[in-house]
């Protein structure tokens, strides 16, 4: 069974800062993808980005970008320019493509990291 | 165009008591989800739904039960409801699995249950 790691149970950044979020997975799967949500104090979940483990290249969403390390089995969240706003709890999530035998249907979230954004 | 939404957003039961959690999507989606998020826990999933009339058992299904009668509602039931299931719950819905470019999960605004 895959399993999501974040070390992190809480992270400070100042305002305009750069701050990196950590997540580690574990998966005998060669296909998946890999995603990054944020849920605010109003409890939304919003997905913030999301990478193909298949594709080489990083994802960017704006100030979010990944750094996606597919042999260590790492998927850090790098936040640029931090802002108030960005201030939530961050969830690393992984879905196996289905393609290579795993199960398609289901995100399994690690356990979260709690961003303050310091003014 | 509503997306999720979930009713109630709140609840408070006693032990033992007996409750439906609705979700509804308007995205004309195929498959549907309900997690249970506690602190600490991340989002865990308890069953899910891969087409109109179907279920199927997720991570955590013990205690609770689902119906998926039309394809845009997805209805969580307790039976007999115990502290341990005080929770958020989030419904969330997406329309292909496996690759598709809009494969998106979208999610519910969460219900906190509380059982004393």
């Amino acid at each position: 069974a895959q399993t999501v790691t974040q070390s992190q149970p809480e992270m400070s950044v100042q305002e305009a800062e750069t701050v990196t979020l950590s997540c580690t997975y574990d998966t005998s799967e060669s296909d998946y993808y890999l995603f990054w949500y944020k849920q605010p104090p109003s409890r939304q979940m919003i997905l913030v980005i999301r990478q193909e483990a298949y594709k080489q290249q990083n994802a960017t969403e704006n100030r979010f970008s990944v750094n996606f390390q597919k042999a260590a089995k790492s998927f850090s969240l790098k936040i640029s320019d931090s802002q108030l706003g960005d201030a939530a709890m961050y969830f690393c999530a992984y879905r196996s493509s289905g393609r290579s035998g795993g199960s398609n249907y289901k995100l399994t979230f690690g356990k979260g990291t709690l961003l303050t954004v310091n003014p | 165009n509503a997306g999720v939404t979930q009713t109630p957003k709140f609840r408070v039961l006693k032990t033992g008591q007996s409750m439906t959690l609705l979700c509804a999507q308007d995205m004309n989606h195929e498959y549907m989800y309900w997690y249970r998020q506690d602190p600490g826990m991340g989002l865990r999933l308890i069953h899910y739904s891969v087409g109109e009339g179907t279920t199927a058992k997720g991570e955590v299904p013990d205690g609770y039960n689902v119906s998926r009668l039309k394809k845009q509602n997805f209805l969580l039931g307790l039976e007999s409801a115990a502290p341990s299931q005080t929770s958020v719950y989030f419904c969330a819905s997406s329309y292909s699995l496996g690759g598709a470019t809009n494969e998106k999960l979208f999610f519910g605004s969460g219900t906190q249950l509380s059982v004393l």
